[in-house]
């Protein structure tokens, strides 16, 4: 998790509010990735981010907005949150490594989000 | 549909053993495939990348194979220890690294 800081760690919202996570990152790494990890789903791709204001849709990006206006956050945004969307949210960043085009992705230590 | 499947949900074996985890691909021609680990309320971390021209590659106690023709990885961890408990994820990648598709893992129990 060095590195990568997510906040909140846990919330819990009502049905139909407004929802913001953030990750931020200190490795100055260029892409940037939300993704969502539910019990039989494992981990799926909302939106990523390959450079600030260069954002890109996921697996499953419906009902979530992302922005990055500085390499070091990307946000993640649930403009009207559904029960749907309780899950725990992980953040990751990557760099592909000169020579060897690497992908290997890091970590944050994840949202636990509650929508009731 | 880009498919990925992780055989075995759960794998039990005890200390000192070698575990074996497949992770098969369908509907999609990776560049790479990854390997992680993921413990219980954390975040995965990366083990091991291998690239779609190396047939295997090794760290540690660690071995990753990666068949394009049967469009399989295999994971091996040899003499397997109580730490090694953990949930294992396979990972297929693209060229450009921006489609990274996630095996739902396998949860391996080394017993002592």
């Amino acid at each position: 998790d060095a590195g990568i800081t997510q906040s909140p760690r846990h919330k819990v919202t009502e049905t139909g509010t407004p929802v913001t996570l953030r990750c931020h990152q200190t490795e100055n790494h260029r892409y940037m990735y939300w993704y969502r990890q539910d019990p039989g789903h494992g981990l799926r791709l909302i939106h990523y981010s390959y450079g600030v204001k260069d954002t890109d849709k996921g697996e499953v990006s419906d009902g979530y907005s992302v922005s990055r206006s500085k390499t070091e956050d990307f946000l993640l945004t649930l403009e009207s949150a559904t029960s749907s969307q309780t899950s725990v949210y992980f953040c990751a960043i990557s760099e592909a490594r000169a020579g060897t085009g690497g992908w290997e992705q890091y970590f944050g230590p994840g949202t636990r989000l509650t929508v009731t | 549909s880009q498919k990925i499947e992780q055989n075995s949900e759960a794998l039990n074996i005890q200390e000192g053993k070698t575990a074996t985890l497949t992770c098969n691909y369908t509907n999609y021609s990776p560049a790479y495939l990854q390997w992680y680990r993921q413990d219980p309320g954390r975040g995965p971390v990366f083990l091991l990348l291998i690239r779609e021209n190396e047939k295997e590659k090794r760290k540690e106690r660690l071995k990753v194979t990666f068949d394009t023709t049967l469009k399989q990885s295999l994971f091996h961890i040899t003499a397997s220890q109580p730490a090694d408990s953990a949930t294992y994820l396979c990972a297929p990648t693209n060229q450009a690294g921006t489609a990274l598709i996630f095996g739902k893992g396998t949860t391996l129990s080394v017993s002592s």
